[in-house]
């Protein structure tokens, strides 16, 4: 298995703020995976996240609007920027163990007033 | 593209009962299959994972089949708790990379 440490778990924030969600991982893993779940739906893909190399992101994510760092095989960084209301959501972290499962963190759920 | 459909939005039985949550997807062409639980504003918890080469998997109380031909996966719970009240998600991964998932069934079982 795989223990994911995600931080912040929720916050308020201000319309054209910015807000950097961070996870680690307990192990080294080749790929991250950042997803969004907004109110009342499913989980849907933002991007995957590679050591030394760029994200991949899914149509309809830009990376000015959702930039990600991958400094390390165990760490990673989803930033939101510029939120509007529209980016309330809960947004999740997620790596595949050699099992294959698919891990999670425990979410950020984010308020845009 | 993948598309995953869960069949009930939500559903409500009494302690004690059996119960089946049923999943569909369009595209057979997938690597596995994998079964969540999430409860109310938290992350998301694997339950079982089904690889495309397999029929079904067993954990505890849990059992989840998998018919890849029909685009098909359920997932049994036997003698529910009101402890199982959750948000049951399915998803698929069409490789092995990342996954796509179901709306979810909304199970409350009720003492």
């Amino acid at each position: 298995s795989a223990v994911i440490s995600q931080k912040p778990s929720r916050d308020i924030c201000q319309r054209g703020t910015s807000l950097t969600i961070q996870c680690q991982v307990d192990s080294q893993v080749t790929m991250m995976f950042w997803y969004r779940q907004q109110p009342g739906q499913s989980l849907t893909l933002i991007a995957t996240a590679n050591q030394g190399s760029e994200a991949t992101y899914e149509s309809g994510f830009v990376i000015d609007k959702f930039p990600i760092s991958r400094p390390n095989l165990t760490f990673s960084t989803l930033t939101v920027s510029n939120m509007s209301p529209e980016d309330s959501s809960i947004y999740l972290c997620s790596v595949r163990a050699p099992s294959e499962k698919l891990f999670f963190g425990s979410g950020t759920q984010l308020s845009v007033l | 593209k993948q598309e995953v459909t869960q069949i009930p939005a939500a559903l409500s039985v009494p302690e004690g009962e059996n119960l089946v949550l049923n999943c569909s997807f369009t595209d057979s062409a997938i690597y596995n299959l994998q079964w969540f639980r999430q409860d109310p504003g938290k992350g998301l918890t694997s339950l079982l994972l089904i690889q495309s080469s397999q029929r079904e998997q067993t954990s505890g109380r849990l059992n989840a089949s998998l018919d890849k031909s029909s685009g098909r996966s359920t997932l049994y719970i036997a003698a529910s708790q009101p402890g199982d009240s959750a948000t049951y998600l399915c998803a698929v991964s069409p490789h092995n990379n990342d996954m796509r998932f179901g709306a979810g069934t909304r199970l409350t079982v009720k003492p």
